[in-house]
């Protein structure tokens, strides 16, 4: 099943901050992020594995409430490179086979 | 070490023909999987395929569309008497490991268009 992001997209100006949410009605093995920009490849950013855990790349970073089946990625001092699609991706514990599913995706635009 | 690598870029076909996408995997990975992507949307998955075997294919269309990763040379997704709503980014991603947990990692996609 599809999981749910929040916003659909946001627009920041250089240097602030944004939060995406990633919400699965199903309990999970694990957490992707990834970030796509236009006309390109998706790109790996983290994975999140354990309840409560949390990652970070660069000024990005992400958490993962278990029992919430909920992730969060926030992204700190944003650059214009930040610009993108950001997709979650869910792999379920039953039920979901041997796949990752992602989320219709954020877009995210950074301006000066 | 290569990404992965899909080709055509672009494949341009008619209703009524077939398209045949390739991609060929990063070295050292034995698994493939296939998305589809239509514009301001996110990635649909098709199909998941081992070293001569379909492991999941769940997401492929009952008809037209068949996939597969032959022993020797790229995986093969194919569709047969295209439409028009076959158009969209089909996106090819391997990993050394089957799932769980195993990041994937992407090609640049074929685009294909039917007229």
């Amino acid at each position: 099943q599809q999981p749910v992001q929040s916003p659909q997209a946001v627009i920041l100006r250089e240097g602030e901050d944004a939060v995406i949410n990633c919400s699965s009605s199903k309990a999970l093995y694990s957490v992707h992020w990834y970030r796509q920009k236009h006309g390109e490849a998706p790109v790996f950013l983290m994975i999140l594995l354990k309840g409560g855990e949390q990652k970070g790349h660069e000024k990005i970073s992400a958490s993962f409430n278990e029992k919430k089946q909920q992730s969060s990625l926030y992204l700190t001092a944003s650059q214009l490179s930040y610009s993108g699609t950001y997709f979650c991706g869910t792999e379920e514990l039953t039920g979901g086979g041997n796949k990752l599913t992602f989320g219709t995706g954020t877009q995210l635009k950074v301006e000066l | 070490n290569a990404g992965v690598m899909q080709n055509p870029r672009h494949l341009v076909r008619r209703r009524g023909q077939e398209a045949r996408l390739r991609c060929s995997p990063m070295k050292g990975h034995s698994h493939v999987y296939w998305y589809r992507q239509l514009p301001e949307e996110g990635l649909k998955f098709m199909v998941y395929l081992q070293k001569e075997n379909i492991i999941d294919e769940s997401g492929m269309p009952k008809e037209r569309f068949s996939a597969e990763f032959p022993k020797e040379g790229p995986s093969i997704l194919r569709i047969q008497q295209v439409v028009r709503g076959d158009s969209a980014a089909y996106f090819c991603a391997s990993s050394p490991r089957g799932p769980p947990n195993e990041k994937l990692f992407f090609g640049s996609g074929t685009q294909l268009s039917v007229l």
